[in-house]
């Protein structure tokens, strides 16, 4: 069974904290790792994705993610957030045959506090 | 321009009514989806389209239709639109299947309201 969880449904943060955002996995075969955002209102947004190698990616707005295989994880973190980084945030799983297969988590919606 | 374009961005439909939404893209992409979003789920892939082959998922199978006239427009098609059916949609696309390069773009989606 292919599954992706996310394991906090919400997140609540104050502006400058560190934050990080959990993602567990079950999958066989090649994967890619990815996480996307999403801002109130619009269509979901690439953030950075994980296929092999060095297991922390940067992404955008400086956000990394760490892979680990023995935890199955994939988590999001950010070292200091701003207002704009409120959203929902979806992890996500796809074979490296087909990257717009996506089993996507069902979503970490961050809040930030001033 | 790396957008993917939906339209519209609201719509509404009656019970029983078909649906067709709309989707573009001029990046010259080879693969364009379809994913689902209902309110606090996760999104759920439709179907896609590599270059002129329709692949759609099993459990959806007989629920939508999809045309894919050029290379640039997709369309998702609703034959008889249910309450069930009512949810955000949200097309996505990509230069190739797969490769470390590529990167998927999604449109702003359309909510469809069945009443």
């Amino acid at each position: 069974t292919q599954t992706v969880s996310q394991s906090d449904a919400h997140v609540t943060v104050f502006e400058g904290d560190s934050v990080e955002l959990r993602c567990n996995y079950s999958y066989g075969g090649s994967i890619y790792l990815s996480w996307y955002i999403q801002h109130h209102g619009h269509g979901l947004q690439f953030l950075l994705k994980y296929y092999s190698g060095n297991p922390v990616v940067q992404g955008v707005n400086g956000f990394e993610a760490e892979f680990s295989k023995s935890d199955s994880s994939f988590h999001l973190r950010k070292a200091s957030v701003h207002w704009s980084d409120s959203a929902v945030y979806f992890c996500a799983v796809s074979p490296n045959y087909n990257q717009g297969k996506l089993i996507f988590g069902q979503g970490t919606k961050l809040s930030i506090k001033p | 321009d790396t957008t993917v374009k939906q339209n519209p961005r609201y719509k509404l439909a009656r019970v029983g009514k078909p649906v067709n939404l709309i989707c573009s893209q001029t990046m010259n992409h080879d693969t364009m989806y379809w994913y689902q979003k209902k309110p606090n789920q996760a999104p759920k892939l439709l179907l896609f389209y590599y270059d002129k082959i329709l692949n759609r998922e099993a459990d959806t199978f007989e629920k939508f239709q999809s045309s894919r006239p050029n290379n640039s427009f997709c369309s998702l098609y609703i034959g008889s639109a249910g309450l069930e059916y009512s949810a955000m949609y949200l097309c996505a696309s990509s230069r190739k299947l797969g490769g470390s390069q590529n990167t998927l773009y999604f449109g702003a989606g359309t909510r469809l309201s069945v009443l």
